[in-house]
């Protein structure tokens, strides 16, 4: 069965850092991206960018390229999103997804909450 | 990159069938076959619907169908049951290798 666990809720100040994870199982995490969605509170779904663990080939959003970082442990077969300085606008659910272009975002993880609040 | 266009809702009685809209460019839904939808119940992971624009997963029910005409993609729910009350997504894959989620449409069952 294929899954995608992903860590808890965070709650973090203004200019903190954080990294949340993507742990994925069933498949061979080698074989398929992971991609990242962020869904601020009551809003729709937005692309964050997407990673290739096998080499980590990275693509990023225009509106997130800078922001945040992606990155891979192939070995734990995890996926990593960082932040190095937080802002309130952060405050969101994001989400990992199992991702191929032919069948995109075909299985997700439970979000992560992450709350920013001073 | 814009977010692909949706109406903000759409309603519907049981048992009948409803379609939503996605619109975008030439360099999105009209310029790929790499068109999905995903629904999303209130507290969930979204779930993949569609894929490849006309494509079910396995375990998808048939009341699911998708098409596309230029640069705007469907979705078409036949037979409505109130367990389809959610949002729905359209993702598009878009020049530039990157990809653009629809705002979302509000599916109410009357």
């Amino acid at each position: 069965e294929v899954q995608l666990v992903q860590s808890g809720a965070e709650v973090k100040k203004p200019g903190e850092s954080l990294e949340i994870s993507c742990t994925g199982s069933g498949y061979n995490f080698d074989d398929y991206w992971i991609g990242w969605v962020r869904q601020m509170p009551g809003k729709g779904l937005e692309w964050m960018g997407i990673i290739y663990p096998s080499n980590s080939d990275t693509r990023y959003s225009p509106s997130f390229q800078g922001q945040v970082t992606m990155s891979t442990d192939r070995a734990a077969r995890t996926a990593y999103l960082q932040w190095s300085g937080l802002k309130a606008s952060d405050t969101a659910i994001y989400y990992c997804a199992r991702h191929l272009r032919a069948v995109p975002y075909d299985f997700w993880g439970q979000g992560t909450l992450v709350t920013v609040s001073s | 990159q814009s977010a692909l266009t949706q109406p903000a809702s759409v309603s519907g009685s049981p048992g009948q069938s409803i379609t939503i809209s996605c619109t975008g460019t030439s360099s999105d839904v009209g310029g790929y076959n790499y068109v999905s939808w995903y629904q999303q119940h209130p507290g969930k992971a979204p779930k993949l619907m569609i894929y490849g624009v006309t494509n079910r997963p396995s375990g998808v029910s048939n009341r699911f169908s998708g098409s596309k005409s230029g640069n705007t993609a469907s979705l078409t729910i036949s037979g409505l049951q109130a367990e389809d009350e959610a949002d729905y997504y359209c993702c598009a894959y878009t020049s530039g290798t990157n990809w653009v989620f629809g705002g979302g449409t509000k599916l109410t069952v009357l």
